[in-house]
């Protein structure tokens, strides 16, 4: 079965840009969660989308919006991108994290720098 | 609130069984015991996890102390791939849907 996958891998932009990255989940998970992992703030969550509807979220500002497609492929977008938005961002896919024993699975992560 | 406790680093030769604590001494009946790592600007890997009995499976084995209040990781038979942050949690499984890890161990495996 084919793992997580996101794209693009890398990503360069500069600041006030916005940018769009894009995960697939696992065939058959539903879920699909969103994490900023930085050196500083450890692994941080963004929020979690379930059968195309936003079911968490974490403590970020508006900047940073998602959404989750029937497929259940989804998308993060952040706007007005700031120096300190560089990040790898990863996204983790579950039949349903809020399901007993359930397991988040991640994918490679999307580097992003804002220059 | 930490709720896990682990050293900072450790060092493993390659071949070796690789043993990596966890200290866990405030968890609740209802927590798991999650290992996932995490190999240099990779996603995080998930490894095992367990409540009460000791797991296996085809990458490590769970060793939790009778008392839950600790557990070991191990790595039978460690390779130069297995150097890594492994990251040691507790979570309530129903309605624990974001992660959160510490600092983690990193391991790492010498020739």
């Amino acid at each position: 079965k084919a793992g997580v996958t996101q794209t693009p891998r890398y990503l360069i932009k500069t600041r006030g840009q916005q940018v769009t990255l894009s995960c697939s989940p696992i065939s058959g998970h539903r879920s699909v969660s969103w994490y900023q992992q930085t050196p500083g703030q450890g692994l941080q969550f963004l929020f979690e989308y379930f059968s195309e509807t936003q079911r968490n979220k974490g403590n970020f500002p508006g900047r940073f919006s998602g959404r989750q497609f029937s497929n259940s492929r989804s998308e993060m977008n952040v706007s007005t991108l700031e120096l300190g938005d560089s990040a790898l961002y990863l996204c983790a896919s579950s039949t349903n994290p809020q399901g007993p024993t359930d397991t988040q699975y991640f994918g490679p992560g999307t580097r992003l720098t804002v220059l | 609130d930490a709720k896990t406790t682990q050293p900072t680093s450790m060092d493993c030769a390659e071949g070796r069984a690789a043993n990596l604590p966890c200290n866990h001494s405030t968890i609740s009946g209802n927590e798991y015991v999650y290992w996932y790592r995490q190999i240099h600007s990779q996603g995080p890997q998930y490894i095992i996890h367990g409540l009460k009995n000791n797991e296996t499976n085809e990458m490590a084995s769970l060793i939790i102390t009778e008392d839950r209040k600790s557990s070991t990781l191990i790595l039978p038979h460690a390779t130069l791939r297995d150097t890594a942050v492994y990251y040691c949690i507790v979570r309530v499984a129903l309605n624990d849907y974001k992660l959160s890890f510490g600092a983690g161990t990193t391991v790492t495996v010498r020739a």
